[in-house]
């Protein structure tokens, strides 16, 4: 159960596309279209973001997108807000009932 | 109201136990698999544990694997997380979490999560 990597910070102006990337193995991201992406701000509980990948529950702006290669699953936020400066978490599933996260990331509007 | 409300937050030394509560209201508690998630204080997210809806399949994370038992009464819309031989690494906000449901396909989503509860091993 070793959580998925994602780099600790991403940054980007208001207006800019910014990436942020998930890594995990075969047994984890690679094997399931089942990863998740997490938006948390400070002192509050994680929202969800994206499910099953790509997927945005409903009223999540369309502004953020997820995808998927190989053992790398990404989540990209474009026309970036001041308002989307926030901790990100990616998640999936791990196999035998488990669920692993990721590290988290720190996005910066700058 | 779709909510979950976490209870049980406390002090407790090392060696000790406690037992966490999380009420659901605003929806049908008994059809989703439920979750326990922590936060340890300035990190991030770690998967603790899963139980169906009926409560017959359960899963958790190795560092609580022995020393934890989840469980829900379906009939007081309510899941519960007991902790024992608790160690200073087991302090962290605990979240209860709901998985989404897509028709009747699990997503490994947590769509609806409590305000979280402080549990303090000190």
């Amino acid at each position: 159960q070793s959580a998925l990597t994602q780099p600790p910070s991403a940054s980007g102006s208001p207006g800019q596309s910014v990436t942020i990337s998930c890594t995990g193995t075969s047994s984890d991201v690679g094997g399931y279209n089942l990863v998740s992406w997490y938006q948390q701000f400070p002192g509050k509980a994680p929202k969800l973001m994206i499910y099953e990948v790509s997927k945005r529950p409903s009223g999540v702006p369309d502004r953020f997108s997820g995808s998927k290669s190989g053992n790398t699953a990404s989540l990209t936020v474009s026309g970036l807000q001041a308002e989307d400066e926030a901790d990100y978490y990616c998640s999936s599933y791990g196999g035998r009932y488990n669920v692993v996260f990721g590290g988290g990331t720190k996005l910066t509007v700058i | 109201e779709v909510q979950l409300v976490e209870s049980g937050a406390g002090l407790v030394q090392p060696g000790g136990s406690l037992r966490l509560s999380c009420a659901a209201s605003g929806f049908t508690f008994s059809l989703h698999w439920m979750h326990w998630v922590r936060q340890a204080p300035g990190k991030g997210l770690e998967w603790v544990s899963r139980i169906n809806s009926d409560g017959k399949y359960i899963t958790y994370a190795d560092s609580v694997k022995g020393r934890s038992t989840i469980s829900r009464d379906n009939a007081k819309n309510t899941l519960y997380l007991e902790m024992n031989s608790l160690r200073a690494e087991d302090t962290a906000i605990y979240f209860c979490a709901r998985e989404a449901l897509v028709g009747r396909t699990q997503t490994d989503a947590f769509d609806v999560w409590g305000q979280g509860t402080m549990v303090t091993v000190s």
